[in-house]
C-alpha cells in the first residue's frame, strides 16, 4: 500500500528540455507539497496545494509548474531545464496541514 | 522567519549505544510542531518523532526520545540502542501551527559502527 508515490523515480534530460513529475497520495490528505533537496542534502519548500488551491509559492523559478487536478494529485511541470536544477524532488502530504508523508524522491539529472 | 540549526554535520556510534543529536531553532511563535525525519541510503524520508509545543512532556518513540527545552528553544533526539539500520542522515523540522511549510535543518549523518 503506497501511501504516497511519485513518477520517475529516476529522470535523466538534457538542457533546455521539458519535463514532468507526477506525485500521487492516496491517503486522504488535502494538502501536498513539493520539496527540493540539493546536492548537500538541503531541503527546501517550494509549493503547497491546500484541496486544490495554492497556498505556497515560495522563490521558485516561473519555468516549474505545479499543477493539481484534484485533491489526490501534484504533479510538477519544468520547462527549459538547466544544469542547476538536478536535485532530488520530493512529494509529500499531510492532513490539516500537520505532519507531513514524503514520497520516495524523483532525482532529475539534467546533462 | 523561522530558522532550524544542527550544529553537528557528522556523527558515529557503536552499536547498542546511546546517541544524541542537537537541533536549535528560532520563532517568534508560540504554537508549531516540532520533527525529526530520517532519511537512509534509500533516500526514503521517514518521520521518527514529533514534539507539540503546547505539551511540556517529551515525545518518546520506541527507542527514540527527544528533549524539548522550549525556553532555550532546543530540540534533541535521543537513539537509544543504536542498530545499524539507524545509519542515516537525520534532519530537524519545524512547522508553525497555522502554516503548512516544514522548515528543515541541514541535517546530521549518523553512522552506527558494529
Amino acid at each position: 500500500d503506497t501511501a504516497v508515490s511519485q513518477t520517475p523515480k529516476y529522470l535523466v534530460t538534457q538542457m533546455g528540455n521539458d519535463k514532468s513529475i507526477k506525485c500521487e497520495q492516496n491517503l486522504g490528505h488535502d494538502t501536498m507539497y513539493w520539496y527540493k533537496q540539493d546536492s548537500k542534502k538541503f531541503l527546501k519548500i517550494m509549493f503547497s496545494y491546500n484541496n486544490k488551491e495554492l497556498i505556497i509559492n515560495e522563490t521558485v523559478p516561473n519555468r516549474f509548474s505545479p499543477k493539481s487536478p484534484d485533491k489526490a494529485h501534484l504533479n510538477l511541470h519544468i520547462n527549459s531545464l538547466e544544469l542547476g536544477d538536478s536535485a532530488v524532488y520530493f512529494c509529500a502530504s499531510s492532513k490539516d496541514r500537520y505532519e507531513q508523508y514524503f514520497g520516495p524522491g524523483t532525482r532529475l539529472t539534467v546533462t | 522567519a523561522q530558522t532550524v540549526t544542527q550544529s553537528q554535520p557528522e556523527m558515529s556510534v557503536q552499536e547498542a549505544e546511546t546517541v544524541t543529536l542537537s537541533c536549535t531553532y528560532d520563532t517568534s511563535e508560540n504554537n508549531y510542531y516540532l520533527f525529526w525525519y530520517k532519511q537512509p541510503p534509500s533516500r526514503q524520508m521517514i518521520l521518527v518523532i514529533r514534539q507539540e509545543a503546547y505539551k511540556q512532556q517529551n515525545a518518546t518513540e520506541n527507542r527514540f526520545s527527544v528533549n524539548f527545552q522550549k525556553a532555550a528553544k532546543s530540540f534533541s533526539l535521543k537513539i537509544s540502542d543504536s542498530q545499524l539500520g539507524d545509519t542515516a542522515m537525520y534532519f530537524c523540522a519545524f512547522s508553525i501551527t497555522s502554516g503548512s511549510r516544514l522548515t528543515f535543518g541541514e541535517g546530521t549523518q549518523l553512522t552506527v559502527n558494529p
